[in-house]
């Protein structure tokens, strides 16, 4: 079994509708990140979680929020889906005290679309 | 802050051809971590290399050779001998040991291999 996982993979919805996106992971890593991926743009920062009780925002934080409800478990929710949130999603994980440090483990993604 | 830049959006080649895929990053910090992604067509990351900023020993790993040097603030990627599986977008990252493992990526670079 995949030591990050994300649900769901693949999202189409509507403009206005709430949508969430959820992240598990086994690695027993205290911290979680939320990314998203347009082209040309690479990867940028969402949200990151260093432990259950410490959330922060990243560079591109406006029209998310996340909730760490346990420390396997990261969600991302856009409150109220617009059209140019449509991107890939990826949920990663590391561990602050462990080796090899600073290095993310990544879940599959998720694909969502805004209509 | 951090920074990476990643200046090839595309590159195409013909199998067996060489290529260098530059990166060149920013940071304040002299502690950091440098790495390169992998992300193939079925969308997921593959994780290549981390160095760390006190490693400037060049690593080969098969055909693919990094190098990197603090002088020119770079970490250049070479694949020998390309083949159509390498075909894929490939990320250079930065890690500030300050920003707590936070990954600051590059925008890509898309490697088309041709047979």
């Amino acid at each position: 079994d995949a030591d990050v996982t994300q649900t769901p993979r693949n999202r189409i919805t509507k403009t206005g509708k709430r949508i969430m996106l959820e992240c598990s992971q086994t690695k027993g890593h205290d911290r979680m990140y939320w990314y998203r991926q347009d082209p040309g743009l690479g990867l940028r920062l969402i949200y990151y979680s260093f432990d259950v009780k410490d959330i922060n925002k990243g560079e591109i934080s406006d029209g998310y929020s996340v909730s760490r409800q346990a420390q396997a478990k990261f969600s991302l929710s856009l409150e109220s889906a617009i059209p140019n949130q449509t991107a890939l999603y990826f949920c990663a994980t590391s561990d602050a005290s462990g080796r090899p440090l600073y290095e993310q483990f990544f879940g599959p993604g998720t694909r969502l679309t805004v209509l | 802050a951090q920074k990476v830049t990643q200046a090839q959006t595309e590159i195409s080649v013909v199998e067996k051809e060489d290529v260098t895929l530059d990166c060149v990053y920013e940071t304040r910090d002299t502690t950091y971590y440098l790495f390169w992604y992998k992300q193939p067509p079925s969308g997921e990351l593959v994780f290549l290399i981390r160095r760390n900023s006190f490693d400037e020993q060049n690593e080969i790993s098969g055909r693919y050779s990094w190098n990197f040097q603090k002088s020119t603030s770079s970490f250049n990627f070479t694949i020998t001998a390309s083949q159509v599986v390498d075909s894929a977008v490939y990320f250079c990252a930065l890690s500030e040991e300050t920003s707590g493992s936070r990954l600051t990526f590059g925008e890509g670079t898309q490697l088309t291999v041709n047979p």
